[in-house]
């Protein structure tokens, strides 16, 4: 029962490079998220999915990019890092109207960009 | 947008204490959940609380859904040495996306053997 599958867990990156971080669910979830998370401010959301194919701006979008190509994959790409995405990156997933019942989250990504 | 607030920020206890911890919104939500995260890993869901009043327990975690709505509190009884890690509210913003959580920004919990 694997759930929730973030790659890679550790990643240091130099300012202007690019990255993607891949999540993975194999509960058949229709909702898939990213997060990111700072030290004293939560987990703040950064783009969002309700389907195979759509994608959805959240509350801190900027300097990302999203994909959701098949149901079970989402996505999240930096285009050009920047120090300020040094941060801890969690996916989580739901059914469709249970969000009730909370998410299921991943292990996290940390990503280090200097 | 949207926030929570949480309190306190962190708590350093011994084991064996109660310990009690806080979430407000100056809206009105009809969903409310408790989180913990452990070092290294994921927010796990604790408890979820969907009626004004409610009150529900796991185990020795006791938490409370606001009469109105606009509050949750969580209690730990007689804290253990892996009761650390850092707890977040959260709660169901229908106003956003369907189904989207906005967090408390934590209240991490040490506790002392």
């Amino acid at each position: 029962n694997a759930g929730v599958t973030q790659t890679p867990k550790f990643r240091v990156l130099k300012t202007g490079q690019s990255m993607t971080l891949l999540c993975a669910q194999d509960m058949n979830h229709e909702y898939m998220y990213w997060y990111r998370q700072d030290p004293g401010m939560g987990l703040r959301l950064i783009h969002y999915s309700v389907g195979e194919g759509t994608t959805a701006k959240g509350e801190v979008p900027d300097g990302y990019n999203v994909s959701r190509l098949k149901k079970q994959n989402f996505l999240l790409g930096l285009e050009s890092a920047a120090p300020s995405q040094t941060s801890v990156y969690f996916c989580a997933s739901s059914f469709r109207g249970q969000g009730t019942n909370g998410y299921t989250f991943g292990s996290g990504t940390r990503l280090t960009v200097v | 947008g949207q926030q929570l607030n949480q309190s306190p920020q962190s708590m350093f206890i011994q084991e064996g204490e109660d310990v009690s911890m806080n979430c407000t919104s100056s809206s009105i939500f009809n969903t409310w959940l408790w989180y913990k995260q452990e070092p290294g890993e994921g927010p796990v869901l604790l408890i979820a609380l969907y009626k004004a009043g409610e009150l529900t327990s796991n185990g020795r975690l006791t938490a409370q859904f606001g009469i109105t709505r606009k509050d949750s509190f969580l209690n730990i009884s007689a804290s253990i040495p892996s009761d650390v890690g850092i707890y977040f509210c959260a709660v169901l913003n229908y106003g956003g996306s369907q189904g989207n959580l906005i967090f408390g920004k934590g209240t991490k919990l040490s506790v002392k053997p």
